[in-house]
């Protein structure tokens, strides 16, 4: 069972718009979530992150808009540059009993910027 | 960018072959783990390391185990390859504490064709 769902796998833009990339999850201990990105042949590496005692988080072009008791989160890339384009996978953390952050990720949502 | 090499970068092995790949850092990260990735299934977590000689085990770890003798090292064995474990297999490191122990930051990847 997925506690963390990218249900678009994939999404078009044009550039100069904006991209939305979204993600729900299930698991309400979560309490820290994470976007990453990647390219083909590359590891992912870590785009922006959100805090659950948060709504909003922004870096740049990139926002990320955390809605708890939806328990949905996005991200807004704006303006979209083909350069985004990429596969762009939405984390969340727990800890565990250990105090070991969890992290699951989902299955990834790829992006295309059309220039 | 974080300093995280895997090798062998690709490998292909025959069914009941035994495999090791390799993970080295040069931050002193007290954290590493090993992900795979499949098509549908995003990042899955294989197994992680706390510190030296600090392991456990992850989501699926069946027919995997690791070992880490030295901080900058985590090796991932495959003791009997079988076709279900071609993938693609990331590293990635994170540091001790606070917010920071959130972020991961992932190797280039090793891509593994068992036939």
């Amino acid at each position: 069972d997925q506690q963390v769902k990218q249900n678009s796998p994939s999404l078009s833009v044009q550039e100069g718009r904006i991209s939305i990339l979204n993600c729900d999850y299930t698991n309400s201990m979560f309490d820290y979530f994470l976007w990453y990105k990647k390219y083909p042949a590359e590891g992912p590496t870590f785009l922006i992150s959100i805090s659950s005692i948060k709504d909003k988080n922004e870096d740049g072009r990139f926002t990320v808009f955390l809605n708890k008791s939806a328990k949905h989160l996005s991200l807004h890339i704006v303006p979209s540059q083909p350069g985004d384009s990429a596969v762009y996978f939405c984390a969340a953390s727990e800890a565990d009993s250990g105090g070991y952050q969890k992290v699951t990720f989902g299955i990834g949502t790829k992006l295309q910027v059309i220039p | 960018d974080a300093g995280i090499t895997q090798s062998p970068r690709h490998k292909v092995t025959e069914t009941g072959t035994p495999v090791t790949l390799r993970c080295h850092q040069t931050e002193n990260h007290r954290y590493m783990y090993w992900y795979r990735q499949d098509p549908g299934h995003g990042l899955r977590l294989i197994h992680y390391s706390y510190g030296v000689k600090d392991t456990d085990k992850g989501e699926v770890s069946d027919g995997y185990s690791v070992s880490r003798s030295k901080t900058e090292d985590f090796l991932l064995t495959l003791e009997s390859a079988t076709s279900s474990q071609t993938s693609v297999y990331f590293c990635a490191i994170s540091e001790s504490s606070g917010l920071a122990a959130y972020e991961q930051y992932f190797g280039p990847g090793t891509r593994l064709t068992v036939t």
